[in-house]
């Protein structure tokens, strides 16, 4: 049974500050890697989505890379700013389903 | 905006109410899902429909009864709740239910009372 594991829980950083956050699997056999953004109150945003032959995604500020063989993807931020203060969930879809890690929450200050 | 359009935003009822949430997608998708979010647990599937056919049903009780009338809507009919069901519910769609990206609403805060 895959289980998605974020470390660390919680984050605070000073605004410019370049980050990294962790997303671990247990199960390597997966489809692909998700990673979304959420909002206090708010759903889900889709960042970066990996499939399993690839090794990275890029947009913008946002590098995600991927390798199944060690059960880890980590999401890079670069620059970072107040505005991308949210709570960030990976996801590993695996067979026919999407399972979420419990997330990072992040807190960006000026 | 994400193309996907839950109602109501907020809902409060009594263990006895029946309610029902609704979502719209305007994404031509053929997938739909409805997920459970409470406070420190991961995201649960509840329910998928692809092409208006429920293609999953992950252990949800019967409490909870989903309708899916066509590919772009996508009903959760609430009755008789617990409290432990207090939740932010969330719709989401894409376009076919194999592993695609998901787009998700804004979702439904629950509290039952």
């Amino acid at each position: 049974k895959q289980e998605v594991t974020q470390i660390p829980a919680a984050l605070s950083v000073p605004e410019g500050e370049n980050l990294v956050l962790n997303c671990s699997f247990t199960d390597s056999a997966i489809y692909n890697l998700q990673w979304f953004r959420q909002d206090p109150g708010k759903g889900l945003t889709s960042l970066l989505l990996i499939q399993s032959s690839q090794r990275e995604q890029t947009s913008g500020r946002l590098n995600a890379s991927l390798d199944k063989s060690s059960g880890r993807s980590t999401l890079y931020i670069a620059a970072s700013q107040p505005g991308d203060s949210a709570t960030y969930l990976c996801a590993a879809y695996n067979t026919d389903k999407l399972i979420f890690g419990t997330g990072t929450r992040l807190q960006v200050f000026p | 905006e994400t193309g996907v359009t839950q109602t109501p935003r907020h809902l409060v009822m009594g263990m006895t109410n029946k309610k029902s949430l609704k979502c719209e997608q305007h994404l031509g998708h053929n997938a739909m899902y409805w997920y459970k979010q409470s406070a420190k647990k991961p995201l649960e599937l509840m329910f998928v429909y692809s092409l208006e056919e429920r293609v999953e049903n992950n252990s949800v009780p019967s409490r909870f009864s989903p309708e899916c009338p066509n590919s772009s809507h996508l009903f959760l009919h609430l009755h008789t709740l617990q409290p432990e069901d207090s939740a932010l519910y969330l719709c989401a769609s894409s376009p076919r239910a194999q592993g695609e990206k998901l787009f998700f609403g804004s979702g439904t805060q629950l509290s039952v009372l």
